[in-house]
Parts: structure tokens; sequence; C-alpha cells
């Protein structure tokens, strides 16, 4: 099994929809990240959190909302998304402060 | 704030010719240093790191890459690209404080037969 894993894959949702993403890691690490990607833009790190606690929210509006219940599990929960939303999502995780991140395989997030 | 310039978005390469990817970033200390790539659709895959210590370092894939701290320059080499290479790259910088990695915005590489 892969080191982390992202589901779904793909996402159509509608702007009046709750849908939420997944990420699984089996590295044992204690950090994990949401990153977004859209198109000609850099990777933006939405939020990270470390042993459970949200240390950073990078001025992400409320219509995401992460949860991480345990160390090896984090979601994102979208309710209520614009189209400009649309992008790929990215998880990742490390171990601590330790700054080499491992990436998952992205959810492809399309709002119509 | 720390930055990362990727100043061309895209490169073409023969099959079989040499590559190399340039990168700069702004860092006000010792800078921890990264390349990934990434196939359509796919996640990031690290190719290689530069912490301290020698300045060349190997990856995977056959790539390398020169830490020259006088030109802030991280640029990523390999002496003969596959098509299987054809994906896009990208630099990052980061610290030691939970992997806030910054990334350059990548560039593109086309492997031509």
């Amino acid at each position: 099994e892969t080191g982390v894993t992202q589901t779904p894959r793909h996402l159509v949702m509608g702007m009046t929809n709750k849908k939420s993403l997944k990420c699984e890691q089996h590295l044992g690490h204690n950090a994990m990240y949401w990153y977004k990607q859209s198109a000609k833009k850099p990777l933006e790190l939405m939020f990270v959190y470390s042993l459970e606690e949200r240390v950073e929210n990078n001025s992400v509006p409320s219509r995401f909302s992460p949860e991480c219940p345990n160390s090896s599990h984090l979601f994102l929960h979208l309710h209520t998304l614009q189209p400009e939303d649309s992008a790929l999502y990215l998880c990742a995780s490390s171990q601590g402060t330790w700054p080499e991140a491992f990436f998952g395989q992205g959810t492809r997030l399309t709002v119509v | 704030a720390q930055s990362v310039t990727q100043p061309d978005i895209h490169i073409t390469v023969s099959e079989g010719a040499s590559l190399e990817l340039r990168c700069n970033y702004s860092y006000g200390a010792t800078p921890y240093l990264f390349w990934y790539v990434q196939s359509p659709g796919q996640g990031l895959q690290l190719l290689l790191k530069y912490f301290s210590g020698d300045t060349l370092v190997q990856g995977i894939k056959g790539f390398e890459a020169e830490f020259k701290r006088s030109q802030s320059s991280f640029n990523l080499r390999k002496p003969s690209v596959h098509w299987s290479d054809a994906a896009e790259y990208f630099c990052a910088v980061g610290n030691s404080g939970y992997s806030t990695l910054t990334f350059g915005k990548g560039t593109m590489l086309l492997v031509s037969p």
C-alpha cells in the first residue's frame, strides 16, 4: 500500500453540495497537510496539523473545514464551494518539524 | 519570506540529451531544498533533497542537483533524458517548522523523439 492515500481521486460537486476528501498515511508520521494546486499557480499550503492539533491555517475560507481525528487520518470537509475552488487537492505528511513531505496522489475537484 | 523562482515554464529536450532545470531561491538561513516531479493527474514524488553537507546530491531516476549558495541556486540535472521523464518539475524550499514548503511554479519538461 502506498504511503499517503487520498480518496476519492476525482470529485464533481455542485455549489450547494457537501462533500469530504479523505487522506490516510501509513508512514507513521505525526504531521499532515492540505495543499491546493490550481492551474498556473504555485502550490498553496492550506492547513497544517501536528499531533492532531491544527498549527497553521493560511487564511483559507470557512467553506473548507479540516478535521484530523488521529495522526493517520486527515479530512477536508467542503460546503457551498465556488467554481474557482476547482483544483487538485493534495495531502502530505511529514515527521514532526522535519521538512521532508510525502504527498498523496491528490483529489481532482470540479465545482459546477 | 522565502520564495522560489523557476524561470522556465516549459523546456523541450530531445531524448538522450542532457537536461538542466533552473531553480533560484530566497531564504534567510541555510535552506532545505527539494525537487519534486509530478506526472499528469498524479501527486508529487520526491526526486532529491539537500539539507547540509555535500553540495552535489543524487536522487532517484538518475537525477542530481547542485546547491550553490553564492548563486542561491539548486539546479536539477540529468545526463541523458528518457521519454518517461516528461512531467512537471517543482523546486521547493523549506524550513524546520512543520514542513511549510514553498514551491516554485514548476517547469514542464517535454521530451521529443
